[in-house]
């Protein structure tokens, strides 16, 4: 069992917003923004979209972002596209590097 | 360009072993930390190791701990797993990748196209 632990799905229409929590404790997310957040499409190499917990990469849409409350990481996309549809993982060191379990994003 | 690709992936009965490697191009390979990432068949992102650009540190998951060995090659810009004890649990896609400049080294920014190892008797 992951040590964050994510949504399996989440959906949303074109257009809206949707937010993916990854649950950690005081000890990793909560102690220290450092959440990292990954796209991966079916059958392709994954993508990071957010560093730090809110830095985006170069060529990252800033319709993604990364914020964090308490112990718990977000990842918000606003402006929800069908390319958005994919799955999700946070990451994080919590004694070792751990992802999070992922979450199914599905655009309706 | 920026590049990763990776090879060595196939089929290995338990208890073999393998070596995964990856090579890199268009950038300064010692200048990055790499790590290999796996991904078991219908399951999520597990990290497997990092290793620092010098290839002085290395870092790895409990589970493939005293059986991975994780080391590089700086003079031609290739990165090695070298797998030992193979159980039908190590089968997934493998992927190497850069540590991205401006986070921590669970932040990659450079993704290979994933080689697989397949477990089996």
């Amino acid at each position: 069992q992951s040590a964050l632990t994510q949504p399996a799905s989440v959906s949303g229409s074109p257009g809206q917003s949707i937010t993916i929590s990854c649950t950690g404790t005081s000890s990793d997310v909560g102690n220290y923004n450092l959440v990292s957040w990954y796209q991966q499409h079916p059958g392709k190499a994954p993508k990071l979209m957010i560093s730090e917990g809110t830095k985006r990469p170069s060529g990252v849409s800033n319709r993604f972002s990364g914020s964090k409350s308490g112990n718990t990481a977000s990842l918000t996309i606003s402006g929800l596209q069908a390319e958005d549809e994919a799955d999700y993982y946070c990451c994080s060191y919590a004694g070792s590097v751990v992802f999070g379990g992922g979450t199914k994003l599905t655009v309706l | 360009e920026v590049q990763l690709l990776e090879s060595g992936g196939g089929l290995v009965q338990p208890g073999g072993s393998l070596r995964l490697s990856c090579a890199a191009s268009g950038f300064t390979f010692s200048s990055y930390a790499m790590s290999w990432v796996r991904q078991a068949p219908g399951k999520g992102l597990e990290w497997v190791s990092t290793i620092s650009g010098s290839g002085g540190s290395t870092y790895y998951a409990d589970s493939v701990k005293g059986r991975f060995t994780m080391y590089r090659d700086n003079s031609q810009n290739t990165l090695y797993l070298q797998m030992n004890s193979l159980r039908a649990e190590d089968t997934a896609v493998y992927y190497c990748a850069r540590k991205y400049t401006y986070g921590q080294y669970w932040d990659m920014d450079v993704w290979g196209q994933g080689t697989t190892v397949t477990v089996s008797s």
